[in-house]
């Protein structure tokens, strides 16, 4: 079993739909835990950063973070066209050292 | 505005020749940059850990020779691929905290290494 689990997708949803990515993890040690988004040949761009469980909210985008259930989730809010990208899932463990989610392929019909 | 430059964006060279890729950080001090590869449709993997001023800390199955790592100053470090091969064609990634090591990595664009 994976660390980290993520969907790669691709989700193929119309635009202004609510989007939402997941990830789950097996490991309650984690601490930290980010969103990154990564269009094609470029680096990945953060997103959304948290420590606790709970939601985090920044424009369109929402974090959400259960703890207990070791699962994390990204929700879009009005999708656009130029939010298809490749979403990134990484989380923090207590030595700082990251574990990525294989990434989930959004794609955003017109 | 972007954080981490990484320069060139794209190289293309011919088999044996090694191949110098640079991180900067750019208004800010990064006492430790992180090298990444990514394969196309797959997630990043972590190569080494550069620490300025002292050997870089490679993962499991990176070969230190092959990959060499100098982050001689605060604000740069180099990736140099030595006797380059069609199988070290990849994209190259690096990323750096702005803070503390629980600050999120910030990354520069990638470069994307093709050997003939």
């Amino acid at each position: 079993q994976k660390e980290v689990e993520q969907d790669p997708g691709p989700l193929s949803v119309p635009e202004g739909a609510i989007v939402s990515l997941n990830c789950t993890y097996s490991n309650s040690a984690f601490q930290y835990f980010m969103w990154y988004r990564q269009y094609s040949r470029k680096g990945p761009e953060l997103l959304m950063y948290t420590y606790s469980s709970g939601n985090k909210e920044d424009g369109r985008f929402t974090a959400q973070v259960d703890k207990s259930s070791k699962y994390i989730s990204l929700f879009i809010r009005d999708s656009q066209p130029s939010d298809s990208a490749t979403y990134l899932c990484a989380i923090g463990d207590s030595n700082y050292q990251l574990i990525w989610g294989a990434g989930t392929k959004l794609i955003i019909k017109p | 505005g972007a954080v981490v430059s990484q320069h060139p964006s794209w190289v293309i060279c011919k088999s044996g020749t090694s191949v110098k890729i640079e991180c900067r950080s750019l208004d800010f001090q990064a006492t430790t940059m992180f090298w990444y590869r990514q394969f196309p449709k797959q997630s990043l993997m972590l190569m080494a850990t550069s620490n300025e001023g002292s050997k870089a800390t490679y993962e499991q199955g990176v070969e230190k020779d092959k990959f060499l790592i100098n982050h001689a100053s605060l604000t740069l470090s180099t990736l140099t691929v030595t006797s380059a091969h069609p199988e070290d064609s990849s994209f190259y990634i690096c990323s750096a905290n702005l803070g503390p090591s629980n600050q999120p990595q910030h990354f520069g664009d990638g470069t994307r290494l093709s050997i003939l």
